[in-house]
């Protein structure tokens, strides 16, 4: 069975510092990971996933990603937050190993408050 | 490119009432999923179709639900006798087979009363 895990119900930024979405995952098999966005009454818009090779993966509108085997987290990131990040972001997992058709498992999603 | 297609937005029936969504997908994409997202809570896993033919559900999907894909373009989810535990936003997604993305519709806001 696969399952993600967000920690935080909300982070709140201040404008211009330093954004983190923390992440983490258990899958029986090897792990497709996804970071996707979500504003008011809109559906998800996909941001940046994480399949092989470099563990940090940059994505849409300054995001990037680190994935960490050994912690099995996939922390989502941004070096200067504005306001318009604010937002429900949601992480999400498919276990390559024993699901073909690409069901995806999502966290509870963290709401991202970023302050003028 | 028109993106993933879903209607209505909002859907406020009486408990009891049957409904029907509809999904387009994105043109070309085989791959169609349903997810149900419930305030709080990340979308969960409702169905899969690969073309028309269904792969996949969920046992959150009760007796009440039917999905349908009939040519492998556009879908319907069909909530029968509806009560107010299924009032949730329906998403629907798809994709090309081997690639990872799914592109997710704006969805259906379903209130039940």
């Amino acid at each position: 069975a696969q399952s993600v895990a967000q920690p935080e119900d909300q982070v709140n930024v201040a404008e211009g510092n330093p954004l983190t979405v923390k992440c983490t995952y258990s899958v029986s098999g090897n792990p497709y990971l996804f970071w996707y966005v979500q504003y008011p009454n809109r559906g998800l818009q996909f941001l940046l996933k994480y399949i092989t090779g470099d563990n940090l993966v940059k994505g849409s509108y300054g995001f990037e990603a680190e994935f960490n085997k050994s912690q099995t987290s996939f922390h989502l990131k941004k070096p200067s937050a504005l306001v318009s990040d604010s937002a429900l972001y949601f992480c999400a997992v498919r276990d390559m190993t024993t699901d073909s058709w690409g069901k995806l498992q999502f966290g509870a999603g963290t709401q991202v408050v970023v302050t003028p | 490119d028109t993106g993933v297609s879903q209607n209505p937005r909002h859907k406020i029936t009486k408990r009891g009432q049957n409904v029907t969504f509809r999904c387009d997908p994105i043109s070309e994409h085989n791959r169609l999923y349903w997810y149900r997202q419930t305030l709080g809570q990340g979308p969960e896993f409702l169905t899969y179709f690969q073309n028309e033919a269904q792969l996949e559900k969920s046992r959150l999907l009760s007796d009440r639900f039917s999905a349908e894909r009939p040519k492998g373009s556009f879908s319907t989810l069909e909530i029968q006798r509806t009560e107010q535990g299924d009032s949730a936003m329906y998403l629907c997604a798809s994709s090309r087979q081997g690639a990872d993305i799914q592109y997710f519709g704006a969805g259906t806001r379903l209130s039940v009363l």
